[in-house]
């Protein structure tokens, strides 16, 4: 299966700044996904990302505040944008790698201040 | 429609012990059902998963029981150790290509020595 390298490991960010976490797979992938891990919850997916294309955003999350690139098939980049302490959350990029076998990077634990 | 409902949301066994981890789906249109394990500070890590089509499957210590009729499924680890003691996930997907996956709300679960 894929071997994702996801950067930030952690961040401890200033309110109203933003932060881009990247997401790096060993090999190539038709979508990426993102999730976001509140403290003590569940992963709820916010956008799929698609190479060449605008990432499909899930019901509560906006593109302002969650922008997101794909500039090939082994890298994507998620943005938190105007961080507010509600964002402190551990956000997951995943990828479909071989079919039906989603793998999960380690996460950014972000923490805004 | 898209929910799956995870129980226990917390769970202490002793070690030698049976754990056990229900989750149930109303979404008939869900083909895979996929369980999590997740450590502190790690994203999660595919355990084990099933397709509709069969009643059981194992490995190892773990075994999943799927209820087709009754859309439910569990996780069932056997001789549980102190190793266990993680955050277990189960989650569904439906269709062909890639997927998201809809997350259960998760199970603390605890191994006393």
């Amino acid at each position: 299966s894929a071997v994702i390298s996801q950067k930030p490991s952690r961040d401890i960010c200033q309110r109203g700044t933003s932060l881009t976490i990247q997401c790096q797979v060993d090999s190539q992938v038709t979508m990426m996904f993102w999730y976001r891990q509140q403290p003590g919850q569940s992963l709820t997916l916010i956008a799929t990302a698609n190479q060449g294309s605008e990432a499909t955003y899930e019901s509560g999350f906006v593109i302002d505040k969650f922008p997101i690139s794909r500039p090939n098939l082994t890298f994507s980049t998620l943005t938190v944008s105007n961080m507010s302490p509600e964002d402190s959350s551990i956000y997951l990029c995943s990828v479909e790698d071989p079919p039906k076998r989603y793998t999960f990077g380690s996460g950014t634990r972000l923490t805004v201040v | 429609q898209q929910q799956v409902k995870q129980s226990p949301q917390s769970l202490i066994v002793q070690k030698g012990g049976i754990s056990i981890i229900n989750c149930a789906y109303e979404n008939t249109a869900f083909d895979y059902f996929p369980w999590y394990q997740q450590f502190p500070g790690k994203g999660p890590a595919l355990l084990i998963a099933i397709r509709p089509d069969v009643s059981e499957k194992k490995e190892g210590r773990f075994t999943i029981s799927f209820n087709k009729s009754a859309k439910q499924f569990s996780l069932h680890i056997m001789d549980s150790q102190p190793g266990d003691s993680a955050t277990y996930f189960c989650a569904a997907s439906s269709g062909q290509g890639a997927q998201k996956l809809v997350f259960g709300q998760g199970t603390r679960l605890t191994i006393n020595p």
